[in-house]
C-alpha cells in the first residue's frame, strides 16, 4: 500500500532556530513530491520536486528529494512565528491523486 | 481571479440529514478533487474528475456522491449524514493531471450530532 510518512509529529521552536522536517514515501509509481503549508484554511503550495538532488529555495525555505532513499526534507532557517503551521508532504504516484501525509505541527515561539 | 471557491464555510448536521457542499473553479480546470481532512490526519482522497461527465471514486468514497455536469462546478452531495463524516472538506483542482500540484479551496467544517 503506498504511504507518506512525516516526521516529528510535531514541533516547537524559539524565533531564530532553524528546523528540518521529514518526508519519507513509499509509492509504486513516483512522480512528484510537493510540499505544502497549511495554516487555518487550505494548504498553499510551497515546492514540487521530481529530481533527485536538486535544491528548491523560496527565502529561507529550502527542500531536497532523496529518489534513491525515497525521502525529502524541508529546512527553514531563521524561523519567525509566521512559520507556525502544519507542513504536509504529498507524493503524486499517478491515478490522478496525490498520497498526503499527516502533516508536522510546527509551533515557532517568540 | 477567485481560484476554488467553497461554500458553506461550516455546516452542524444532526444525523440522517441530508446537504450538498459546492465547489466552483474560475481557473477552466479540468481535474478537480474533493478531500477530507480529520484532526491529526493526512487528507484523504474522496472524490475526483478528470472533466465535465467524468467523475471516479477515490480512498473513501462511502457516504457521498458527485456530479460534474460543468467544468466549473463539482458539487459534493452527503446523504444520510453520520457523525463519522465530522471532518474539513477540502475542494482542490488543477491544470493537469496533477503534477503541478493543486489548488485548493477554503474549506468547509461540517460537524454531525
Amino acid at each position: 500500500e503506498d504511504k507518506v510518512v512525516q516526521s516529528p509529529l510535531s514541533l516547537v521552536v524559539h524565533e531564530g532556530d532553524t528546523v528540518t522536517l521529514n518526508c519519507s514515501y513509499e509509492v509504486t509509481n513516483f512522480r512528484s513530491l510537493l510540499w505544502y503549508k497549511q495554516e487555518k484554511k487550505a494548504p498553499t503550495f510551497l515546492f514540487m520536486l521530481t529530481s533527485s538532488g536538486i535544491e528548491k529555495k523560496s527565502g529561507r525555505l529550502s527542500s531536497i528529494l532523496d529518489k534513491k532513499e525515497l525521502f525529502s526534507i524541508l529546512n527553514i532557517t531563521a524561523t519567525q512565528t509566521g512559520d507556525s503551521a502544519v507542513y504536509l508532504c504529498a507524493v503524486y504516484s499517478g491515478t490522478y491523486k496525490y498520497i498526503f501525509g499527516t502533516g508536522t505541527r510546527l509551533k515557532v515561539l517568540a | 481571479n477567485a481560484g476554488v471557491t467553497q461554500t458553506p464555510k461550516f455546516r452542524i448536521l444532526k444525523i440522517g440529514q441530508s446537504m450538498t457542499l459546492q465547489c466552483t473553479q474560475d481557473m477552466n480546470h479540468n481535474y478537480m478533487y474533493w478531500y477530507r481532512q480529520d484532526p491529526g490526519m493526512g487528507l484523504k482522497l474522496i472524490y475526483y474528475s478528470v472533466g465535465a461527465g467524468i467523475t471516479d471514486k477515490g480512498e473513501v468514497p462511502n457516504g457521498y456522491n458527485v456530479s460534474r455536469s460543468t467544468t466549473e462546478d463539482f458539487p459534493l452531495r452527503l446523504e444520510l449524514a453520520a457523525p463519522s463524516q465530522t471532518s474539513v472538506y477540502f475542494c482542490a483542482s488543477s491544470y493537469l493531471s496533477g503534477d503541478y500540484g493543486y489548488t485548493f479551496g477554503s474549506g468547509t467544517r461540517l460537524t454531525v450530532v
